[in-house]
């Protein structure tokens, strides 16, 4: 399998600009989860869906931030307008329960950088 | 607002030598325990997912333990080796936050002197 996969790894961008950040979860995980990494907060959640429906939004930060699944191997994170508070790391991760726990693997991380 | 804390921050541990780290969590609803390895510029890496109290995990060099009534988990390293470095982040999973929804500790950084 090839694991969770992002795209981009790398995103520059000035401030006001739109950036999407793409993902992909592993086959056959129903749940899929949005993160952000920062020195300051570390490791937050944003979003999580289940069967492709939000099911947690609560960490997103604000109206400039919004994610999409249209269906179970495709989601969106996209930030308009971008702001330079914005850099950080965006992990996707997904979950499959294994019959005794809920087990979430992490992709790659897109390094955003908005300058 | 759950917290879970780590401890200690960062750790520095002769190669060769044994350590061990602590994660805390809130006991109550408690449904699972995550331990994951981050080294730096990668993703997080899953080590272990445990639920029963008394639950021990084993995976090499690399153990764990839980316990659910006081609400911690020790991460236990025999041996250490220099690609043991990387950050050791702890989750927890508690029914009454979410269903899926873990609370990150903030980890506990190791690095291994040759």
């Amino acid at each position: 399998d090839a694991g969770v996969i992002q795209s981009p790894r790398h995103e520059v961008t000035e401030m006001g600009q739109e950036v999407t950040l793409r993902c992909k979860p592993i086959s056959g995980h129903n749940s899929l989860f949005w993160y952000r990494q920062t020195m300051m907060r570390g490791l937050e959640l944003l979003i999580y869906f289940n069967n492709n429906v939000p099911i947690d939004d609560s960490g997103m930060p604000e109206d400039r931030f919004s994610a999409k699944m249209p269906n179970a191997s495709f989601s969106t994170l996209k930030i308009q307008p971008s702001e330079p508070r914005d850099s950080a790391v965006y992990f996707c991760a997904s979950s499959f329960f294994s019959g005794t726990a809920y087990e979430q693997y992490f992709g790659p991380g897109t390094r955003l950088t908005v300058t | 607002i759950l917290n879970v804390e780590q401890s200690p921050q960062s750790l520095h541990v002769q190669e060769g030598d044994s350590t061990n780290f602590t994660c805390s969590f809130p006991s109550s609803n408690f449904y699972a325990l995550h331990w994951y390895r981050w080294e730096t510029a990668k993703s997080p890496e899953a080590l272990f997912v445990m639920t029963l109290n008394g639950d021990e995990k084993k995976k090499g060099r690399i153990s764990a333990t839980l316990n659910t009534k006081e609400g911690y988990s020790y991460l236990y390293i025999k041996g250490s080796q220099p690609e043991d470095s990387a950050t050791y982040l702890c989750a927890s999973l508690n029914e009454d936050v979410g269903n899926e929804k873990l609370t990150f500790g903030t980890g506990t950084r190791l690095t291994i002197i040759p």
